[in-house]
């Protein structure tokens, strides 16, 4: 069986640009969250949604958005990108929302020059 | 303030040492806690998770984690640890705040065991 992918695996961007990122679920999965993990640091949430609504929403500015299409996969928006946002980002999808066991992706490592 | 703090940054044993893992956290109200493992090369994946009930809980390759609610902790052991072990380790918490989640990790904590 799949499991979590994420496209694309690496991107490199300027400053002031904008990225989108792409997860497919696990199928089955109805959730999908996703987060930013800066070296040596731990994952830090910044969405989750389940049934094409957001359900959860870390501490990151406006310029972070998501949506979740009606397959269930979803795309991480990220405009007037700063060096700051240099960073591994995963998707990890549940059958539910909040206590669903989260299965994780591999990551898109973006690099903001 | 919200947050998940994990002791040890970097920790090296010995084959059949016991392993003790602290994490503690700061949520106000219901938390579900959580420690998530990442062998080298893999994706982060569930070791176990506690949720309610029996505050010891078994997960997979022999660990368990006993959540004490009054220290607001939810530390990971292991009685004797495999060269396989070796891996980062991140403690988790979910809450949730008027039907709205949030998932708050630890900064990871990194284990070497020398064969």
């Amino acid at each position: 069986d799949a499991g979590v992918t994420q496209s694309p695996t690496h991107l490199i961007k300027t400053r002031g640009q904008h990225v989108t990122l792409r997860c497919s679920p696990i199928s089955g999965h109805k959730s999908v969250s996703w987060y930013q993990q800066v070296l040596g640091q731990g994952p830090q949430f910044i969405f989750q949604y389940y049934e094409k609504e957001e359900r959860g929403r870390g501490n990151f500015p406006d310029r972070f958005s998501a949506r979740q299409f009606p397959n269930y996969s979803s795309e991480l928006n990220v405009n007037a990108l700063l060096l700051g946002d240099s960073a591994l980002y995963l998707c990890a999808s549940s059958l539910r929302e909040g206590r669903g066991i989260q299965y994780f992706g591999a990551g898109t490592r973006l690099s903001v020059l | 303030a919200q947050s998940v703090s994990q002791h040890n940054h970097h920790v090296i044993l010995s084959e059949a040492a016991s392993l003790e893992l602290g994490c503690n956290y700061s949520y106000g109200g219901t938390v579900n806690l959580f420690w998530y493992v990442q062998y080298p090369g893999q994706h982060l994946q569930l070791l176990l998770k506690y949720f309610s009930g029996d505050p010891l809980v078994k997960g997979i390759k022999g660990f368990e984690a006993e959540f004490i609610k009054s220290k607001f902790s939810f530390n990971l052991r292991k009685p004797s640890v495999q060269w396989s072990d070796t891996a980062e380790y991140f403690c988790a918490v979910m809450g949730t705040t008027s039907g709205t989640y949030k998932y708050i990790f630890g900064t990871g904590t990194r284990l070497k065991v020398l064969a």
